[in-house]
C-alpha cells in the first residue's frame, strides 16, 4: 500500500510570492511522481512530473525530488490568483502503473 | 480533440437505485480507471482495466461493478446506491508502454453523484 501525505492546508500566499507544497511517500520502490492541479469542481490536470532526484523546472513551476528522503515538493514562483487551486501529489511504483494520491493542498493566492 | 468524456455530469438518485456512470475516450489509450473523490480524502481507485479483457479491483471496489465494453468505453455501476456513495467520480486513461508514459493519467470532467 503506497501512502502519500501532503502538508495540510490551506496555504495562503500573496500575489507574487513563492508557494511551497510538500509531499512524502511511504513506498521506497516508487519511481514516478506527479503534481496535478485541480480547480474547484473540476478534474485534476497534470502540471508536472519528475522521475529523477533533483529539480525540474517548467515555467513558474519547479518540482524537487529526493528519493532518499522519500520527499517531493512543488514550488510555484510569482504566484498568481489563477494558481488558486488544490494541488494533488501522486506517486506510483516501478512496475505498477496505478497512482496513489495525496489528499491535496489547497492554495489561495491573495491579490 | 482527443478527450475523455463522462456521462452524466450530475446525477441525483435515491437509496437502492441502480446507477451507471459512463466513460468514453478518444485518446486511443488501453488503460482506464475509475476513482471517487471525497472532501479531504483525495482520489481513491475503485476499479481499473488495462485492456478489454482485464479488469481489476482497486482499493474501494465494494458496492461497485464495472464493464469494459470496448477499448474506448468503461462503465461504472452502483448496483444499489447508498448515501455514502455520494461523491465526485472521475474516469481516467493512460497509455501503454510505447504509446507514451504509461504512468501518466488523463482525467475526464467528473460526475457529481448524490444519493439521497
Amino acid at each position: 500500500q503506497k501512502e502519500v501525505e501532503q502538508n495540510s492546508g490551506p496555504l495562503s500566499v500573496p500575489e507574487g510570492a513563492i508557494a511551497s507544497l510538500n509531499c512524502t511517500y511511504s513506498d521506497r520502490g516508487s519511481q514516478s511522481f506527479f503534481w496535478y492541479r485541480q480547480y474547484s469542481g473540476k478534474s485534476p490536470e497534470l502540471i508536472m512530473f519528475i522521475y529523477s532526484n533533483g529539480d525540474k523546472e517548467d515555467g513558474r513551476f519547479t518540482a524537487q525530488l529526493n528519493k532518499a528522503s522519500q520527499y517531493v515538493s512543488l514550488l510555484i514562483r510569482d504566484s498568481q490568483p489563477s494558481d488558486s487551486a488544490t494541488y494533488l501529489c501522486a506517486v506510483n511504483g516501478a512496475n505498477d502503473y496505478k497512482l496513489s494520491f495525496g489528499a491535496g493542498t489547497t492554495v489561495t493566492v491573495r491579490a | 480533440d482527443a478527450d475523455v468524456t463522462q456521462t452524466p455530469r450530475n446525477r441525483i438518485t435515491k437509496t437502492g437505485k441502480r446507477i451507471m456512470l459512463e466513460c468514453s475516450q478518444t485518446k486511443g489509450h488501453d488503460r482506464m480507471y475509475w476513482y471517487r473523490q471525497d472532501p479531504g480524502l483525495g482520489l481513491r481507485l475503485i476499479y481499473y482495466s488495462f485492456d478489454v479483457k482485464d479488469i481489476n479491483k482497486g482499493e474501494i471496489s465494494d458496492g461497485y461493478s464495472v464493464s469494459r465494453q470496448a477499448q474506448a468505453k468503461f462503465s461504472l455501476s452502483l448496483e444499489s446506491a447508498i448515501p455514502n456513495q455520494t461523491a465526485l467520480y472521475f474516469c481516467a486513461t493512460s497509455p501503454i508502454p510505447g504509446q507514451g508514459r504509461p504512468d501518466t493519467q488523463y482525467f475526464g470532467p467528473g460526475t457529481r453523484l448524490t444519493v439521497l
